[in-house]
């Protein structure tokens, strides 16, 4: 299957810094990765969608200001915390759906290793 | 918005032990996916399920996408240790921008 790997796989930090995810797509271009929020013993929720070249989109109830998405190329999509607070503590994934296996108009999504932050 | 239940939320299997679980949606999903997810990794797809009625397997893996393609099943036969993890089905319409909705997941333990 297609390759999504993601950086830090782990970060602590200080309450109130921002944190900086990187999600990449390496054998593949993805013009859609998605963002994903996982917390202990739960299922994953979708965050916001990440357009390449254009706006976020984010779900219900995700502060667009606190969850800063850049897609700047097609292989790189970045999450950013920004202020980050204890209770943003989770395991963040990211996937992305590579055209040639899975088709633009499946829902096959290939996802990455997770990074799990910890807010002190 | 779509939801989707999974059962059973755990189970705990012996070594050789067929093993099933499956998820129910309230509303009408294209494609099923299963993803198994370990300890601290994201989820790594399974099976990958496109039409109605489509039964598919992956080595000791089966699973099939319902009839009426609310619902989807999976069949894990003669489990070994290795097993052991969690298991999330998803499924996506198109009607809902083929954006995946996860089930609870059922959690796979070893029998003591």
């Amino acid at each position: 299957g297609a390759v999504v790997s993601q950086h830090p796989s782990w970060v602590i930090c200080k309450s109130g810094t921002s944190v900086k995810i990187e999600c990449r797509s390496l054998d593949f271009q993805a013009t859609t990765m998605f963002w994903y929020r996982q917390f202990p013993k739960q299922s994953l929720m979708l965050m916001a969608t990440s357009n390449e070249g254009s706006k976020a989109t984010y779900e219900q109830g995700v502060e667009k200001d606190k969850f800063l998405i850049n897609h700047a190329s097609l292989t790189l999509s970045t999450l950013t915390v920004t202020s980050a607070h204890p209770e943003d503590s989770s395991f963040y994934i990211c996937s992305a759906r590579d055209p040639v296996i899975g088709g633009a108009n499946t829902g096959e999504l290939f996802f990455g290793e997770g990074s799990r932050l910890t807010v002190l | 918005g779509q939801q989707l239940n999974q059962s059973p939320q755990s189970m705990f299997i012996q070594e050789g032990e067929d093993v099933s679980m499956n998820c129910t949606s309230s509303s009408i999903f294209n494609t099923w996916l299963w993803y198994k997810q370990d300890p601290g990794e994201g989820p790594v797809l399974l099976i990958a399920l496109y039409k109605a009625g489509e039964l598919t397997s992956n080595g000791r893996l089966t699973a099939q996408f319902g009839i009426t393609r609310k619902d989807s099943f999976l069949n894990i036969s003669a489990s070994i240790p290795s097993d052991v993890g969690i298991y999330f089905c998803a499924g996506s319409s198109r009607a809902a921008g083929n954006k995946l909705t996860f089930g609870g997941g059922t959690r796979v333990l070893v029998k003591p």
